[in-house]
């Protein structure tokens, strides 16, 4: 079976701040995918980053940046100097080689206030 | 760009309605997927769909079907609505294959109330 943990159910921060995102991950496969979307308030599940089990590189795209750690299981995200558009909900998912499916964390809650 | 469209944004129904809910893509993906989320359970699969009329039971079935007659619509229907089908649901498409990468393109979502 796999599964993905989002601990934090909610992070506020003021504008300005770095946020982390912590995900963790359990799964027995060898070959998986790993992700992390974002859901803004209009509702659309936005992609962010797409990762390979064996691809360790970290990545930085602009303010975000990911660190992806198999001998921890995690693939946390980062967010540097938050602004308030990034008010959203975040979450990591997990796709197995062999299968069609995404195995979602519950999510994480950013407010970013003013 | 890719685009996931769902039908209606809000619904409001009664106990033991059949409540449809349609999604269209237009990006010629062979997958699509029904999720239905909920707050601190994130997102869970309901059904997918990998070709015309064929589809699979994801994690949470019970109580929904679906219907793929054409390949860019997907539809997801309640039989008889009851309560605790309120929720938000979420439909997604994908192309299989190493070059599209599994990556779900999501729709805006539609809210459904079940009085």
């Amino acid at each position: 079976a796999q599964k993905v943990t989002q601990a934090q159910t909610e992070i506020s921060v003021v504008e300005k701040e770095d946020v982390t995102l912590d995900c963790v991950y359990e799964t027995r496969d060898t070959t998986y995918y790993l992700f992390w979307y974002k859901q803004p308030p209009s509702g659309e599940l936005v992609f962010l980053i797409r990762r390979n089990s064996f691809d360790e590189q970290n990545e930085i795209s602009g303010r975000y940046s990911w660190n992806f750690q198999k001998s921890t299981s995690s693939f946390n995200f980062t967010i540097t100097a938050s602004q308030v558009v990034d008010s959203a909900v975040y979450f990591c998912a997990l796709h197995r080689g062999s299968d069609y499916k995404l195995s979602f964390g519950a999510g994480t809650t950013v407010t970013v206030r003013a | 760009d890719v685009k996931v469209t769902q039908s209606s944004r809000y619904l409001v129904k009664r106990t033991g309605e059949k409540v449809f809910l349609e999604c269209v893509q237009d990006m010629d993906h062979e997958n699509m997927f029904w999720y239905r989320q909920d707050p601190g359970l994130g997102l869970r699969l309901i059904y997918f769909s990998y070709d015309v009329k064929m589809k699979e039971k994801g994690d949470i079935p019970e109580g929904y079907s679906v219907s793929r007659e054409k390949k860019e619509r997907f539809s997801l229907i309640l039989e008889s609505a009851s309560t605790n089908q309120t929720s938000m649901y979420l439909c997604a498409s994908s192309s299989p294959g190493v070059l599209a990468k599994n990556i779900q393109y999501f729709g805006a979502g539609t809210r459904l109330s079940v009085l």
